[in-house]
């Protein structure tokens, strides 16, 4: 199996626009979960889905986020507009079962918002 | 609040010898702890402990779950330098993941 896939892995944007970060999970598992990681806040849950169905979302850090999960094998997180605090490492991650067990990372997009 | 607390936030060491890293936490609804290692990029999964006194053990890590303190160990033996890591403790109750700042391991040669 190819593991996680996180497409892009590198963004650079201006503050203003919309990003779209995409998650392909490991083939079978059924939880997906969204994280951002930054110096000074560390490793955060932003949302996860269990089933393409969001289970808590209560992470997202304000309406500018935005994440689907239209069926099993593809998620996405959007940020519109983008801005320069929004720059992080954002890592998706699946499991198997009812979600948490051993989740599995991707590599982790790197957002830069200039 | 919950919280997630480890300790040391850093550790340097020599090849050989034994590390403990501590995560204590306060979570309500508590179900699970899982310990990660992240080198440059991302996360790799340790180990997932759930019942007190069970000890999870996988070559020279190992790592143990006190329920009733609320704490939970993580043991590298015989350390070497591809253990440098930010090892990390995360504990997860029905609904939310809460993950500890971590413990920076460095060990020289």
């Amino acid at each position: 199996d190819a593991g996680v896939i996180q497409s892009p892995r590198h963004e650079v944007t201006e503050m203003g626009q919309e990003v779209t970060l995409r998650c392909k999970p490991i083939s079978g598992h059924n939880s997906l979960f969204w994280y951002r990681q930054t110096m000074m806040r560390g490793l955060e849950l932003l949302i996860y889905f269990n089933n393409n169905v969001p289970i808590d979302d209560s992470g997202m850090p304000e309406d500018r986020f935005s994440a689907k999960m239209p069926n099993a094998s593809f998620s996405t997180l959007k940020i519109q507009p983008s801005e320069p605090r929004d720059s992080a490492v954002y890592f998706c991650a699946s499991s198997s079962g009812q979600g948490w067990n051993e989740q599995y990372f991707g590599p982790g997009t790197r957002l830069t918002v200039t | 609040e919950d919280k997630v607390v480890q300790s040391p936030l850093s550790l340097v060491v020599h090849e050989g010898d034994t590390v403990t890293l501590n995560c204590s936490y306060e979570v309500t609804n508590f179900r699970s702890l899982l310990w990660y290692k992240q080198e440059k990029k991302a996360p790799t999964f340790l180990f997932m402990l759930t019942s007190s006194g069970i000890e999870k053990k996988s070559g020279r890590l190992s790592s143990i779950l006190d329920k009733k303190e609320l704490f939970s160990i993580l043991n590298i033996t015989a350390t070497q330098t591809g253990d440098s890591a930010v090892y990390l403790c995360a504990v997860y109750n029905n609904n939310d993941m809460r993950f500890g700042a971590g413990t920076r391991l460095t060990v020289k040669p």
